[in-house]
């Protein structure tokens, strides 16, 4: 069985730091991609950033490049976002996404999501 | 790539049929995938590949389009469907989503 189990989350200051990490299990974490999709409370779905199975392809949406940086570590089956100079907009439950191709990327396991809050 | 939804939300009954549209500000071929989230739970794969149905869903679901222009129906709304639909495109690196159409009990 497919698991994906965020933690990292919690309460910042603006300006201040995170590191998230999501662990996997069920499946050969290896030879997948990897996303994280995060939700601001009662807003939609937004992509932040995705990795390829051996991390040499990475992708960040403009709203967190240059204060992010996702990164993998396949002997621990382990996915991470840092996250830098938190802002107010950046409070949201980030999402790990298991990523899967089937004639088009798709996300096929999605975890229970950790939340980033982001206040003085 | 811009992802434009159509309603934004809308009521309905058990019983109708409901259609949620997606547009692309290009085209995206086929690349695109719609979800359902339900409150405090995270997305579930419905239609992969603009029309393919995920494994375990129900045929009541399906979807169509290329291009610009899909749509994802509901042929037979149950109570288990009222929740929140998202279309996804995977066409661009830089993936985007639709804002979300909200379907509610009439």
């Amino acid at each position: 069985e497919v698991q994906l189990l965020e933690s990292g989350g919690g309460l910042v200051q603006p300006g201040g730091s995170l590191r998230l990490s999501c662990a996997a299990s069920g499946f050969t974490f290896s030879s997948y991609a990897m996303s994280w999709v995060r939700q601001a409370p009662g807003k939609g779905l937004e992509w932040v950033s995705s990795i390829s199975g051996n991390g040499g392809d990475i992708y960040y949406a403009d709203s967190v490049k240059g204060r992010s940086t996702i990164s993998r570590d396949n002997s621990k089956k382990t996915l991470y976002l840092q996250l830098n100079s938190l802002r107010a907009e950046d409070t949201a439950v980030y999402y790990c996404a298991k990523v899967v191709y089937i004639r088009n990327d798709l996300v096929d396991y999605w975890g229970q999501g950790t939340l980033v809050t982001v206040s003085s | 790539i811009q992802m434009t939804q159509s309603p934004s939300s809308l009521s309905a009954s058990v019983g109708d049929r409901v259609t949620i549209s997606c547009r692309a500000s290009q085209s995206i071929d086929r690349s695109l995938n719609w979800y359902q989230q339900k409150p405090g739970k995270a997305p579930n794969l419905l239609i992969h590949g603009a029309s393919t149905l995920q494994t375990g869903v129900p045929s009541r679901f399906s979807g169509s389009g290329s291009g610009t222009d899909f749509t994802l129906t509901i042929s037979s709304l149950q109570p288990e469907d009222f929740a929140n639909y998202y279309c996804h495109q995977t066409y661009s690196t830089w993936w985007s989503f639709g804002q979300g159409t909200k379907v509610e009990i009439k």
